[in-house]
């Protein structure tokens, strides 16, 4: 069984730092998404990815398929980037009732 | 663009009672799913669609009824709640299996006394 862990699970920072969250999982997999649900619970899709590096405005997301590692970077952080991050695969076998796979989330917070 | 459209936003149920979630996407996409988030845990995919009268069981089925008569509509029922059920629960929708960006409803919080 694919296992999706997340670190950390909890991150407490200060506004302007550089933060780092990591996706860790087990099998293989075809795509890896990252995913972000803000206090209120909605779900926004950040990044969808299988291999090398995505960057939008301020969230970087890279992926080692090797290593089965991914990252998800947030530069210069904001107190609005305070949300829960999650990721999510795709195995490579896909088919059945295995779309996706999430990890619990990284609940990020950032002072000002 | 309404994007994925998800009813009711809160609901209150007893034990027993039945229930319908509502969920519409106008993107025209094939894969729409159901999951329910619970706390320490993540996203659990209960029933999944990959395309209109096509549907499927995910890892918490039981429980659960789905139909998908068309594209658009991808209705979740309840078919005598458990206490067990109480949860928040998301309706997505794709245009592949997970392997095209996903687009999230905005939860649905569900309480079973």
């Amino acid at each position: 069984k694919n296992e999706v862990e997340q670190s950390p699970q909890n991150l407490t920072a200060q506004e302007g730092e550089f933060i780092t969250i990591n996706c860790s999982y087990s099998v293989g997999i075809s795509a890896l998404h990252w995913l972000q649900q803000h206090p209120g619970g909605g779900i926004v899709s950040l990044f969808m990815l299988s291999s090398g590096k995505k960057k939008h405005g301020r969230l970087i997301a890279t992926i080692n398929i090797q290593e089965k590692h991914s990252s998800l970077h947030i530069t210069a952080s904001h107190p609005r980037d305070s949300a829960v991050y999650i990721c999510a695969v795709r195995l490579e076998s896909g088919g059945g009732a295995d779309g996706l796979t999430f990890g619990k989330g990284t609940h990020l917070i950032i002072q000002p | 663009n309404a994007g994925v459209t998800q009813t009711p936003k809160f609901q209150v149920l007893k034990t027993g009672q039945s229930m319908t979630l509502q969920c519409a996407q106008d993107m025209n996409h094939e894969y729409m799913s159901w999951y329910r988030q619970d706390p320490g845990m993540g996203l659990r995919l209960i029933h999944y669609s990959v395309g209109a009268g096509i549907t499927d069981q995910g890892e918490v089925p039981n429980g659960y009824n789905v139909s998908r008569s068309t594209t658009e509509d991808f209705p979740l029922r309840l078919l005598s709640a458990a206490p067990s059920q109480t949860s928040v629960y998301f309706c997505a929708s794709s245009y592949g299996q997970g392997s095209s960006p996903l687009h999230f409803g905005n939860g649905t919080r569900l309480t079973v006394t």
